[in-house]
């Protein structure tokens, strides 16, 4: 059974710094998706990772994959107020399934 | 960008009441989920769709129903409310492009059974 755990769950940051939001499955995910969540809001597609290696960069946000140690990160550049959010990481369950497993989120806070 | 709707956006409703909340999306997505997101927390599956005439049960055990009559179209019904339920409920749906089958949510429904 896929589980997903991100660390860490609360961050507060200065803007203008930098930090990596850690995401560990615990077994083969076919994908590895990452998702924000506003306050109050729903859920806004950021990435999707499909191999070893993978690298996606948007803004100040970039994120990778490594199947071999079963992480993904999410590191954040140079922070702003517009990050405040909480960031969620999800996987795939083994065979192509699109049944999305997800972690209990990162509830980032970006202060000026 | 993703046209998917759900109503109603917000809920109060008393204990015994039975209640659908509807989901509709608009890009032709064959499958399409529902998800329970406590507050602060992660979100759980609770019912799936592959295609028309086809659900399945999620991961969360829930007392909820759902039924996929039309591809665009994915009601949840919950034949009798619990305080236990209140709670906020995703819908989302996706299709499989370039290797990832991405989903797009909506805005969910903020239910609360008093």
């Amino acid at each position: 059974e896929l589980k997903v755990e991100q660390n860490p769950l609360f961050l507060s940051m200065q803007e203008g710094k930098n930090y990596t939001i850690y995401c560990n499955y615990s077994t083969t995910s076919d994908r590895l998706y990452w998702y924000r969540q506003d306050p109050g809001k729903s859920l806004e597609s950021l990435f999707v990772l499909l191999s070893n290696g993978a690298v996606k960069q948007e803004g100040r946000l970039m994120a990778s994959l490594d199947t071999k140690a079963r992480l993904s990160t999410l590191h954040i550049t140079a922070a702003v107020h517009d990050l405040s959010a909480t960031y969620f990481c999800a996987g795939t369950t083994q065979g192509g399934s699109e049944k999305l497993v997800f972690g209990k989120g990162t509830k980032l806070t970006v202060n000026p | 960008e993703a046209d998917i709707y759900q109503t109603p956006r917000y809920l109060v409703i008393g204990t015994g009441k039975k209640i659908t909340l509807e989901c509709s999306q608009t890009m032709g997505h064959d499958k399409m989920y529902w998800y329970q997101q406590d507050p602060g927390m992660e979100l759980h599956l609770i019912h799936y769709s592959y295609g028309v005439n086809s659900t399945e049960k999620g991961d969360l055990s829930s007392e909820s129903t759902v039924s996929r009559i039309r591809t665009e179209h994915f009601p949840l019904t919950l034949e009798s409310a619990r305080p236990s339920h209140t709670s906020q409920y995703l819908c989302a749906s996706s299709e499989y492009q370039t290797g990832a089958d991405t989903q797009y949510f909506g805005p969910g429904t903020r239910l609360t059974v008093l």
